[in-house]
């Protein structure tokens, strides 16, 4: 069975500044995705950054970045130039590379102070 | 082009009625899956369909929850009936399989129901 453990309930950042979210995984797959999703208040469901585990360079998306460490089975976002609607719950999801299904953590909520 | 639609946003109803959830996915898209978001449990799959046919519905709580796809633009989540303790945040999602390798979710924007 695949796990996803997001440790971080809560956090704060300062805005403008860096901040970055945990994730790590349990799985014996070898190929497989990761996904960072934010569902911000509105409660939307939105994909912030994908990275399929055959690559080597870690995903970047603006001001998202993850560093991917396959043999640590850690999955970390970074968030740069924090803004206030980076407010949200960040959830980490694992997909097998020929599953359907997604594995999701538990969330860490995010919060941005002016 | 739209994302995920789903209806109604809000539902409010009474125990022991029937309660039926909507969503439209991404044209194009042969993948479809229904997830219930809680406090207590966090976001669970409920059950999936490939081709507009269930693959795994391991999910659905009970005998009291079904889901059907007639066709690849449309699928419903029933209650019947519901339960408060059915109270959360229900989310279609949908994607593109093609071979062995499925592509990325895309949430709707989930409905919200309150069973009292």
């Amino acid at each position: 069975a695949q796990t996803v453990t997001q440790s971080q309930p809560e956090m704060s950042v300062q805005e403008a500044e860096t901040v970055t979210l945990s994730c790590t995984y349990d799985t014996s797959e070898s190929n497989y995705y990761l996904f960072w999703y934010k569902q911000p208040p509105s409660r939307q469901m939105i994909l912030v950054i994908r990275q399929e585990a055959y690559k080597q360079q870690n995903a970047t998306e603006n001001r998202f970045s993850v560093n991917f460490q396959k043999a640590a089975k850690s999955f970390s976002l970074k968030i740069s130039d924090s803004q206030l609607g980076d407010t949200a719950m960040y959830f980490c999801a694992f997909m097998r590379g020929a599953g359907n299904q997604f594995y999701f953590g538990t969330g860490t909520s995010l919060t941005v102070i002016p | 082009d739209a994302g995920v639609i789903q209806s109604p946003r809000h539902e409010v109803t009474e125990m022991g009625q029937e309660v039926t959830l909507r969503c439209k996915p991404i044209s194009g898209h042969n993948s479809l899956f229904w997830y219930r978001q809680t406090m207590m449990r966090g976001l669970e799959l409920l059950i999936y369909f490939n081709n507009n046919v269930p693959i795994d519905d391991s999910g659905m709580p009970e005998d009291r929850f079904s889901a059907k796809m007639p066709n690849a633009s449309f699928s419903t989540l029933k209650i019947q009936p519901s339960e408060p303790r059915d109270s959360a945040v229900y989310f279609c999602a949908s994607s593109f399989r093609f071979g062995g390798r499925q592509e990325t979710q895309y949430f709707g924007p989930g409905t919200r129901l309150l069973v009292l």
